[in-house]
């Protein structure tokens, strides 16, 4: 069984300064990871994910996270936020990459970038 | 491309009554998900389909809510004497295998609401 817990659920961040979400994963199995970023009224794309090769992962829109084994956790950071950044962002987990597999998303981190 | 699309985008629906909400998944994707958000959630799996096979429906609620995909494409998702805590936004996914992992794309989602 896999399971996703994203701490904090609202955060809130300068224009320019560094956003960092967090997203620990608890998988019996090796884990695939992703974050999806979702807007208003729209449904959810994918920002990056994590499939088991490099474990520094960059994805769209300046976006990158680092799985750490250890720690159990897939932190999604951008070094300067942009107003454009403003989302709900979600952390998901499969088994097995998500084609044949669900996704099981944590409960979603709302990033507000204030000037 | 056409990506993932849905219909109708909003329903309201009186309890009880029934209703069907459609997916139109990528052309040539042979995965099809339908997952579950209600307001402040991350989405919830409910059943997943290789082409036209139901290969796992253990996220259904109850056995009011129907999945189908006849032809391997098009996908309904039915509910039956909608409640109250059926308002939420469903989501639709479709996937295709691919070397680097088997990602997930979104439609925009139906928001029911049962007043």
């Amino acid at each position: 069984a896999q399971s996703v817990t994203q701490l904090g659920s609202h955060v809130s961040v300068s224009e320019g300064a560094l956003v960092l979400l967090r997203c620990n994963y608890s998988s019996s199995v090796p884990p695939y990871l992703f974050w999806y970023v979702q807007y208003p009224n729209q449904g959810l794309q994918l920002l990056l994910k994590y499939t088991s090769a490099a474990t520094l992962v960059k994805g769209i829109n300046g976006f990158e996270a680092e799985f750490k084994k250890s720690e159990t956790s897939f932190h999604l950071t951008k070094p300067s936020a942009h107003m454009s950044d403003a989302a709900e962002y979600f952390c998901a987990v499969s088994a097995f990459g998500g084609g044949g597999n669900k996704l099981t998303f944590g409960t979603g981190t709302q990033l507000k970038v204030e000037l | 491309g056409a990506g993932v699309s849905q219909s109708p985008r909003y329903k309201v629906a009186k309890r009880g009554q029934d209703v069907a909400l459609r997916c139109d998944p990528i052309s040539g994707h042979v995965s099809l998900f339908w997952y579950q958000q209600a307001l402040g959630q991350g989405p919830e799996f409910l059943t997943y389909f290789q082409n036209e096979a139901q290969l796992d429906k253990s996220g259904l609620p109850s056995d009011r809510f129907f999945a189908e995909r006849p032809e391997g494409s098009v996908s309904t998702l039915k509910i039956q004497r909608t409640q109250q805590e059926d308002s939420a936004v469903y989501l639709c996914a479709s996937s295709a295998p691919t070397r680097q992992g088997h990602e997930q794309y979104f439609g925009p989602g139906t928001r029911l609401t049962v007043t």
